[in-house]
């Protein structure tokens, strides 16, 4: 059974900070792995997806990786806002089956 | 192209009754998803639905069902309402059951159950 942690649960900085947010997955038969934006008491903003063929994503200041045989991807955001804070989970698709498995997310705020 | 649309947007429901929540996927998506998410269980996976047939189901029991009509849009029904069924209620749609595409998601049905 498939197993996702989000690590740091929740973090903390001041604006303008580089930030990482780390995801790891227990089996690394995925299709691909996708990062989510949640702000509070809404849906999922779809931020980056990753086939498993891939090592990283980018758009704008995210960049995304994925190691797939040590289970591993990370988020990168570079000079973080305000506007950032929010939980970011990640998602991963296995070979086989269509459901998406979530890790329990980071909850990330940006002091001004 | 206009996003995932959920309906209604909140709802309150006492115990022992039941609900229909209704979700429209984007235009051209044809597989349709459900997603449960409560602060102690986090999102799990309801079912998944493409051409009107059920493709995938989680491990929920059967008082949670759905459907797809023809126009890909999809509805969710639980019946027999518990306190523990108040959750937000996702709807997430993609282009087919390709494991290649990405998952879009609405802004969900907030219940709660009293």
């Amino acid at each position: 059974k498939q197993e996702v942690t989000q690590i740091p649960a929740a973090l903390s900085v001041p604006e303008g900070e580089n930030l990482v947010l780390n995801c790891s997955f227990t089996d690394s038969a995925i299709y691909n792995l996708q990062w989510f934006r949640q702000d509070p008491g809404k849906g999922l903003t779809s931020l980056l997806l990753i086939q498993s063929s891939q090592r990283e994503q980018t758009s704008g200041r995210l960049n995304a990786s994925l190691d797939k045989s040590s289970g591993r991807s990370t988020l990168y955001i570079a000079a973080s806002q305000p506007g950032d804070s929010a939980t970011y989970l990640c998602a991963v698709r296995p070979t086989s089956g269509s459901r998406l498995t979530f890790g329990e997310g980071t909850q990330l705020t940006v002091n001004p | 192209k206009a996003g995932v649309t959920q309906t209604p947007r909140y709802l309150i429901k006492t115990r022992g009754q039941q609900v229909t929540l209704s979700c429209s996927p984007i235009s051209g998506h044809r597989s349709v998803s459900w997603y449960q998410q409560t602060p102690g269980q986090g999102l799990q996976f309801l079912f998944e639905y493409f051409s009107e047939t059920q493709r995938n189901k989680g491990n929920f029991p059967g008082r949670f069902s759905g459907r797809q009509f023809s126009n890909s849009r999809s509805e969710m029904n639980v019946s027999t309402l518990e306190l523990g069924d108040s959750a937000l209620y996702l709807c997430a749609s993609r282009p087919g059951t390709s494991g290649r595409y990405e998952q879009y998601f609405g802004p969900g049905t907030r219940l709660t159950v009293t």
